[in-house]
């Protein structure tokens, strides 16, 4: 079966910290996929990136980065210098050899305090 | 990104009637997905629906509750038959787009039922 779990329910950072959310997933597929989604109070699924299974290479964009490690079952997304509009619920998902059909984890709220 | 719209964007009903809602994509895609978010829950998935085809429904979804069109490559509607108050949620519509490596989901509907 899969699973994804998002051990963090919510995380409250003041602005400028760091801030790393955790995901831990499980599935018997070979290849899989993993996104991160944002939803901000406004409802709205935003999508922030996808990785296949194949590729484990960390990915950077501007103050977003995400650190894949197979050995670990992990996705991990980080923000650094959070912003205030970074306050959402933070949704990692899992895909596998049906695309499309996505697993969610129960998501994190992050609260970002000017 | 893609251009996902999804008619109504929210609406109140009674208990015991129905609702359709229209998910339209900005260009063709091959599968398009239906979600439900409950009220402060994860997404979860009620079924895939393929152009041409019956759509298939995940566990705890069946055919009768929530039938779904797929008359062509850019349109879907789902619909929510004889309502209850369990029923209000956030219905979104999803597509995957395997060249560009994403997957994108539509504005939600949210629905009320009373």
């Amino acid at each position: 079966a899969q699973k994804v779990t998002q051990a963090q329910t919510e995380i409250s950072v003041v602005e400028k910290e760091d801030v790393t959310l955790d995901c831990v997933y499980e599935t018997r597929d070979t290849t899989y996929y993993l996104f991160w989604y944002k939803q901000p109070p406004s409802g709205e699924l935003v999508f922030l990136i996808r990785r296949n299974s194949f590729d484990e290479q960390n990915e950077i964009s501007g103050r977003y980065s995400w650190n894949f490690q197979k050995s670990t079952s992990s996705f991990n997304f980080t923000i650094t210098a959070s912003q205030v509009v970074d306050s959402a619920v933070y949704f990692c998902a899992l895909s596998g050899s049906i695309r499309g059909k996505l697993i969610f984890g129960q998501g994190t709220e992050l609260s970002v305090k000017p | 990104s893609a251009v996902i719209s999804q008619k109504p964007s929210r609406d109140i009903c009674q208990r015991g009637t129905s609702l359709t809602i229209q998910c339209q994509v900005d260009s063709q895609v091959t599968m398009m997905f239906w979600y439900r978010q409950q009220p402060g829950q994860s997404l979860t998935l009620i079924a895939t629906a393929n152009q041409g085809s019956e759509a298939t429904y995940e566990s705890g979804f069946v055919i009768d509750k929530f039938p779904i069109s797929r008359p062509n490559l850019t349109f879907s509607t789902l619909t929510v038959s004889n309502m209850s108050p369990e029923d209000s949620s956030i219905y979104l519509c999803s597509v995957e787009y395997p060249d560009r490596d994403e997957q994108y989901f539509g504005p939600g509907t949210r629905l009320t039922v009373t």
